[in-house]
C-alpha cells in the first residue's frame, strides 16, 4: 500500500504557483520523498526528490517539513501543460516505486 | 537523449491469445522494472531485473505472465492466454544501480504499451 496521502484533485490558475501537498506521517529516517507526474496516456515523468532538505530543480521545488511527515511540491508558474496526475511516493534507495492514487492538477486559463 | 522505449505502443488482441511486449532501457541502466496501470489507478509494480537476474516478482504476476532479460539489456514481458482483466497500460522503467546513482537514484519510464483484450 502507498504510504502517502494526497488530495484527489486541485485547480490552479495559469501563471500562478501550484502547491501540491502530501502527507507521509509514517516515513522512516532513510526513506526519500519522490514526486512524479503523469500526463494523460504517457508514462510517469520524474520531477524531483529529497530526503530532509528542500530541493529545487528546473521543474519544481520540494519543501519537506522538519519532522518529515509532510511535504509540498511547488510548480512556480503553472502552465496548461502542467495539467497531470501528480504522485508523491516515499521510497528507500533502490526500491520499487509504490504509487497511490495521486492528485489530479487542473491548470485553468 | 535516448530514453526508455517500448514496443508496441498499442496492442489489441482476442481473449486467449498470447502477447509479448518489449522494453529497451536507457543504455547505461542495469535495473529494469515492469509496472501495470489500469484505468484511473496509479501504476502497480510487477517485477524488476538487475542485469539479467529477475530479483523480485509481485503477486500480481500470475503464472500466465513471464518476463525475461536474457542479455541484461532489453526485456520482454509475455502474457499467455490473455484475459479481459489483463487490459491495461504496461509500463517499463529503468535506473542505475543505487551505488552508482547516488543522488540521481530515480526510475525513468517509457511511454507504455496499452493492451486491449477483446
Amino acid at each position: 500500500d502507498a504510504k502517502t496521502t494526497q488530495p484527489p484533485s486541485m485547480d490552479c490558475a495559469e501563471g500562478r504557483a501550484a502547491n501540491l501537498p502530501c502527507n507521509h506521517s509514517t516515513i522512516s529516517g532513510n526513506e526519500y520523498v519522490y514526486w512524479y507526474r503523469q500526463i494523460h496516456s504517457q508514462g510517469p515523468q520524474y520531477i524531483i526528490h529529497g530526503l530532509k532538505n528542500n530541493e529545487t530543480n528546473e521543474m519544481a521545488s520540494l519543501i519537506i517539513t522538519e519532522d518529515r511527515k509532510s511535504s509540498t511540491l511547488i510548480l512556480p508558474h503553472a502552465t496548461l501543460r502542467d495539467t497531470a496526475v501528480y504522485y508523491c511516493i516515499v521510497r528507500l534507495v533502490g526500491n520499487k516505486l509504490v504509487f497511490g492514487a495521486g492528485t489530479i492538477l487542473r491548470v485553468k486559463s | 537523449d535516448t530514453g526508455v522505449s517500448q514496443d508496441p505502443r498499442h496492442k489489441i488482441t482476442k481473449r486467449g491469445q498470447n502477447v509479448t511486449f518489449r522494453c529497451d532501457p536507457i543504455s547505461e541502466h542495469n535495473r529494469l522494472y515492469w509496472y501495470r496501470q489500469t484505468l484511473g489507478q496509479g501504476p502497480e509494480f510487477l517485477t524488476y531485473f538487475q542485469n539479467e537476474a529477475q530479483l523480485e516478482k509481485s503477486r500480481l504476476l500470475s503464472d500466465r505472465f513471464s518476463a525475461e532479460r536474457p542479455k541484461g539489456s532489453f526485456s520482454t514481458l509475455e502474457i499467455q492466454r490473455t484475459e479481459q482483466g489483463d487490459s491495461a497500460m504496461y509500463l517499463c522503467a529503468s535506473s542505475l544501480p543505487p551505488r552508482l546513482a547516488g543522488k540521481r537514484d530515480t526510475q525513468y519510464f517509457g511511454p507504455g504499451t496499452r493492451l486491449t483484450v477483446l
